[in-house]
């Protein structure tokens, strides 16, 4: 397996545009979740979904911030229109479940977005 | 709202000896917690888990302690090797099964 795969790697752009960031899960798996890493918050929840359905999007920043995931196999994030402070890692992580709802969470490699 | 706080940023220890990474939290409605280890570039990966009917997990030099009146849980690494070198996250689950994850610790183990 590929393990979860994220799209671009690296993105810079400038104040004001619009920015997708794109996911894969592994196969099979039926949840997924987005995360934002910065230096002064470490690791954020934004969003996750379970059999592709938005549970809780209480962590989306501001309405300016997006998530979609129209089947299984793929998702975006998505900033409209993108500010300087919106520059950190973004990683994307899926799970499975094989009985157990504690089954880890295995993520992505990251997309590193600077916003200039 | 910082549900699970990692209090030290760093930490440096010499090859060889313990490395304890601490974590607090304050929801008391987690009862599953777990560390994550991530090198650069990479995104974090598993590393050791513990539900909250124990209080010790062992997996080789691995070993996470939670003490539930204290809300507090802590990594031990021994012996720590040059390759533990990462940041390590801790993180804590409720029923809803959304992870919340700390800071992180970034660990240098030299040589």
């Amino acid at each position: 397996d590929a393990g979860v795969i994220q799209s671009p790697r690296h993105e810079v752009t400038e104040m004001g545009q619009e920015v997708t960031l794109r996911c894969k899960p592994i196969s099979g798996h039926n949840s997924l979740f987005w995360y934002r890493q910065t230096m002064m918050r470490g690791l954020e929840l934004l969003i996750y979904f379970n059999n592709n359905v938005p549970i809780d999007d209480s962590g989306m920043p501001e309405d300016r911030f997006s998530a979609k995931m129209p089947n299984a196999s793929f998702s975006t994030l998505k900033i409209q229109p993108s500010e300087p402070r919106d520059s950190a890692v973004y990683f994307c992580a899926s799970r499975g479940t094989s009985g157990s709802l504690r089954e880890t969470q295995y993520f992505g490699p990251g997309t590193r977005l600077l916003v200039l | 709202d910082q549900q699970v706080k990692q209090n030290s940023p760093s930490l440096s220890v010499q090859e060889g000896r313990i490395s304890i990474l601490n974590c607090d939290y304050t929801n008391s409605m987690f009862d599953y917690f777990l560390w994550y280890k991530k090198y650069p570039a990479e995104g974090p990966t598993f590393l050791i888990s513990i539900s909250s009917i124990k209080d010790k997990n062992e997996d080789g030099r691995f070993t996470v302690f939670l003490n539930k009146s204290a809300k507090h849980l802590s990594l031990h690494i021994v012996p720590s090797q040059p390759g533990d070198s990462a940041v390590y996250f801790c993180a804590a689950m409720a029923n809803n099964n959304d992870m919340r994850f700390g800071a992180g610790t970034r660990l240098t183990v030299k040589p």
